[in-house]
């Protein structure tokens, strides 16, 4: 079976500029979350889609959102990128709403210039 | 609110002695726990978790962690490192929600192996 895939695995933008991020999870997983890791503040729950929903959401500003599909694919779109942004963003799947582990992709490398 | 502490930033083992990281949370209820390793440049590895039941877990790659609720801890344990152990290990709890979900994670313990 399939890993959590995301892409792209680099991405480097520009000040002011917006970038979606993209996440398939494990084939069946209808629960996808994205995390933000930095060396300064570790890794941080961004939000979680279950079955197109958002159910959780962190504390971060609205310029962060997803998005999830009917086949559970996720994006998650950042607008007026900042510096600080320049971070490794991760996505994980779940099989269900419930008490079940989390499975994470590889990661996007966002670098914010 | 949930919280993890893991309060080795840094360790080194030689190949083949025992290694024990250490994880202390804060819950309120009982909390779902997980251990998970990332190499360099890498998303995060599963290696243990506990859920409920018993308080001694196994993992993959010889990994086990024992659940002590009256010391608010759930250390990570091998018997004998290998060189390829070398990585950055997370402890996070789960369960704001009432689900394994939003999980908040300690700052990590990078583990070095000399060999």
């Amino acid at each position: 079976k399939a890993g959590v895939t995301q892409t792209p695995r680099y991405l480097i933008k520009t000040r002011g500029q917006q970038v979606t991020l993209s996440c398939s999870p494990i084939s069946g997983h209808r629960s996808v979350s994205w995390y933000q890791q930095t060396p300064g503040q570790g890794l941080q729950f961004l939000f979680e889609y279950f079955s197109e929903t958002q159910r959780n959401k962190g504390n971060f500003p609205g310029r962060f959102s997803g998005r999830q599909f009917s086949n559970s694919r996720s994006e998650m779109n950042v607008s007026t990128l900042e510096l600080g942004d320049s971070a490794l963003y991760l996505c994980a799947s779940r099989s269900q709403g419930g008490n079940t582990e989390a499975f994470f992709g590889q990661g996007t490398r966002l670098t914010v210039v | 609110a949930q919280s993890v502490t893991q309060p080795d930033i840094h360790i080194t083992v030689s190949e083949g002695a025992s290694l024990e990281l250490r994880c202390n949370y804060s819950y309120g209820a009982t909390p779902y726990l997980f251990w998970y390793v990332q190499s360099p440049g890498q998303g995060l590895q599963l290696l243990l978790k506990y859920f409920s039941g018993d308080t001694l877990v196994q993992g993959i790659k010889g990994f086990e962690a024992e659940f002590k609720r009256s010391q608010s801890s759930f250390n990570l344990r091998k018997p004998s490192v290998h060189w390829s152990d070398a990585a950055e290990y997370f402890c996070a709890v789960g369960g704001d929600t009432g689900t394994a979900s939003k999980l908040t994670f300690g700052t990590g313990t990078r583990l070095q192996v000399t060999l």
